[in-house]
């Protein structure tokens, strides 16, 4: 167990919706991190927060879109919903922002848009 | 830019061999990080080791070895003595610079079965 928990675990929805994510970090980390996987694309970066700030972002949708309150929780909001948005969905969270910090995952939020 | 390659996509091997798993990286910074993680068949990504530019020694860990060359920008990673828990694709990462806020960059993963 990473200590990084994610709700839900699957998501089924429907084209056309718009989810949230929820992601809490280990106890004392400030950084949170937001990446997809799917079978085509693999893993890929999406948000970096750092202590509620934005911190860099990679290749996320402009229908996507995050943020971290003051408890240091992250929710990542998806809408406009498309059956390529399907795929595994994980946060992790590592103490500080710097590239030498390790991230840890959590077990993944699996979204499944029919 | 960065980028990390895992040349093979699947690997498939008997119980009780030695299996090495190839990672090569590019980056033009002179300071980064090296990760690999393992993600079993429940999906989880699980840490097994960061390694930074600085230092090239071989790490072991129990059944488990890594050997880090810069000469050729190669992370390997080496499982000895495979056991059928070891069956599950496993990244190697990439991350710059020691601040700032640079993600990981993986590599596509390699898919080890261990046949018993």
């Amino acid at each position: 167990d990473s200590g990084v928990t994610q709700t839900p675990k699957h998501l089924i929805t429907a084209t056309g919706q718009r989810v949230t994510l929820r992601c809490s970090p280990r106890s004392g980390d400030l950084s949170v991190y937001w990446y997809q996987q799917s079978l085509d694309q693999g893993l890929q970066f999406l948000i970096q927060y750092y202590n509620g700030e934005e911190r860099a972002k990679g290749n996320i949708l402009e229908r996507f879109s995050a943020q971290q309150f003051p408890d240091l929780h992250s929710e990542l909001n998806l809408s406009s919903l498309e059956l390529g948005d399907s795929a595994l969905y994980f946060c992790a969270s590592s103490p500080r922002g710097g590239g030498y910090n390790e991230q840890f995952f959590g077990p993944g939020t699996r979204l499944t848009v029919l | 830019a960065q980028k990390v390659t895992q040349a093979q996509t699947e690997i498939s091997v008997v119980e009780k061999e030695d299996v090495t798993l190839d990672c090569v990286y590019e980056t033009r910074d002179t300071t980064y990080y090296l990760f690999w993680y393992k993600q079993p068949p429940s999906g989880e990504l699980v840490f097994l080791i960061r390694r930074n530019s600085f230092d090239e020694q071989n790490e072991i860990s129990g059944r488990y070895s890594w050997n880090f060359q810069k000469s050729t920008s190669s992370f390997n990673f080496t499982i000895t003595a495979s056991q059928v828990v070891d069956s599950a694709v496993y990244f190697c990462a990439l991350s710059e610079a020691y601040s700032g806020n640079t993600p990981l960059v993986f590599g596509k993963g390699t898919r080890l079965s261990v046949i018993a």
